[in-house]
């Protein structure tokens, strides 16, 4: 176990619809991380919050969104909803320093459908 | 062209045996290196981190980078049915960066 949550489990959802989705971070981890990850590929980097601010962004729409809490819960946000957006996504989460020992340890995931 | 490739598979492999996994990669500014490993409908455990070029080896597992070729590799030794999982390259570059992963590839143990 990695200490990381996350929910809900699974989600479904309509075309055009906002959801939620959250992340509960180790304890003493100030970075959060989401990936997208789309059946059969890897995970895709959608963006990186440090101490509540946003540290780092892929190649995602603006209606993808976060925010980061001081209690190590984070949230990601989507607008807007299409079916491509319909995947597995995960958080993970790490100290935060820029060392070669720091390591993302990821959550079990929410699967978000899109109908 | 993806920035890391990694043959999706699937590969299946008779319990015992040595099992090799690779990746290879296009930016030369990766220098950290790992390989998670996820089973079916969870997320990717961290199994190897290496940093630059050379080997490691934890128990069964013994991770290798060679960075004047760009490419990784996963070996797994006496491979057991529980071994049977995606196993999924990922590399950054200096400092607390987003993670570039690979496809994945499938690998099934069969006993």
């Amino acid at each position: 176990e990695t200490g990381v949550t996350q929910s809900p489990t699974h989600l479904i959802k309509t075309r055009g619809q906002q959801v939620t989705l959250r992340c509960s971070s180790q304890s003493g981890h100030n970075t959060v991380s989401w990936y997208q990850q789309a059946l059969g590929q890897g995970p895709q980097f959608i963006f990186q919050y440090y101490r509540e601010e946003e540290n780092g962004r892929g190649n995602f729409p603006p209606r993808f969104s976060g925010l980061q809490f001081p209690n190590y819960s984070s949230e990601l946000n989507v607008n807007a909803l299409e079916l491509d957006d319909s995947a597995l996504y995960l958080c993970a989460s790490s100290y935060g320093l820029a060392t070669s020992t720091d390591t993302q340890y990821f959550g079990p995931g929410t699967r978000l459908t899109v109908l | 062209q993806k920035e890391v490739e990694q043959d999706p598979g699937p590969l299946s492999v008779p319990e015992g045996a040595i099992v090799s996994l690779n990746c290879t990669y296009s930016n030369s500014a990766f220098q950290y290196f790992m390989w998670y490993r996820q089973y079916s409908r969870k997320g990717p455990e961290l199994l190897m981190y290496t940093y630059s070029s050379g080997n490691k080896e934890d128990g069964r597992f013994t991770a290798q980078v060679d960075k004047s070729s760009k490419y990784i590799s996963l070996f797994i030794r006496d491979s057991q049915p529980s071994d049977s999982a995606t196993y999924l390259c990922a590399m950054k570059r200096q400092g607390n960066e987003k993670l570039t992963f690979g496809t994945g590839t499938r690998l099934t143990i069969i006993p």
